[in-house]
């Protein structure tokens, strides 16, 4: 039983350009949330969705910053236009339930933008 | 606003020993308490959990303490086991409400050989 993938594992990027986070739940989950982890920083939650639904977004920059789970395929976050404050990890985790408590984490996405 | 503090960023504790974890919370609306460990390079893994209605939650080397009135949560690692070394997450969250996961800063644990 696999559990939350994510890819790639590290991304660079110029100033600029778009970076595209990818997300595959565990099986069966339907609720997927993102995190971002600055360094010598906590997680902060980013945005929590379900299939083809953003539940909460409050977490997430307004701008350049958006975030998908489509019916098929894995969640995508996507950050255009990067600059180097976005440098950091990306987490993603899911559950199977909404108000279970516990999620299951990704490996995480590491953005260096340069 | 630091809902979540974990006020020591690392600790050192020999092995054998028991490694306590402390763990400070704003929200009184939070019902639900996680600690999560976490390697280099790799996502946090859940460890243990409590719910507000309870004071102690117990799992083998680990327990997790739980003080209401005080806004505080404690996990205690008896005895203390080189692969215990890592960086620990306590984390909050209101499930009544929403599923967002608050997070404190962590604590980098080494265990000393």
């Amino acid at each position: 039983n696999a559990g939350v993938m994510q890819n790639p594992r590290h991304l660079v990027r110029r100033r600029g350009q778009e970076a595209r986070l990818r997300c595959s739940p565990m099986k069966g989950h339907s609720h997927v949330y993102w995190y971002r982890q600055l360094p010598e920083e906590g997680l902060k939650f980013m945005v929590y969705l379900q299939k083809e639904n953003i539940i909460d977004e409050s977490g997430m920059p307004k701008e350049r910053f958006s975030a998908e789970f489509p019916k098929e395929g894995p969640s995508i976050l996507r950050i255009q236009q990067v600059v180097r404050g976005d440098s950091a990890a990306y987490f993603c985790a899911s559950s199977p339930v909404a108000a279970s408590g516990t999620q299951y984490f990704g490996p995480g996405t590491r953005l260096l933008v340069l | 606003d630091q809902q979540v503090k974990q006020n020591s960023p690392s600790l050192s504790v020999q092995e054998g020993r028991i490694s306590i974890l402390n763990c400070d919370y704003t929200n009184s609306m939070f019902d639900y308490f996680l600690w999560y460990k976490k390697y280099p390079a790799e996502g946090p893994t859940f460890l243990i959990s409590i719910s507000s209605i309870k004071d102690k939650n117990e799992d083998g080397r680990f327990t997790v303490f739980l003080n209401k009135s005080a806004k505080h949560l404690s996990l205690h690692i008896v005895p203390s086991q080189p692969g215990d070394s890592a960086v620990y997450f306590c984390a909050a969250l209101y499930r009544n409400r929403d599923d967002k996961i608050i997070f404190g800063k962590g604590t980098r644990l080494h265990i000393l050989p």
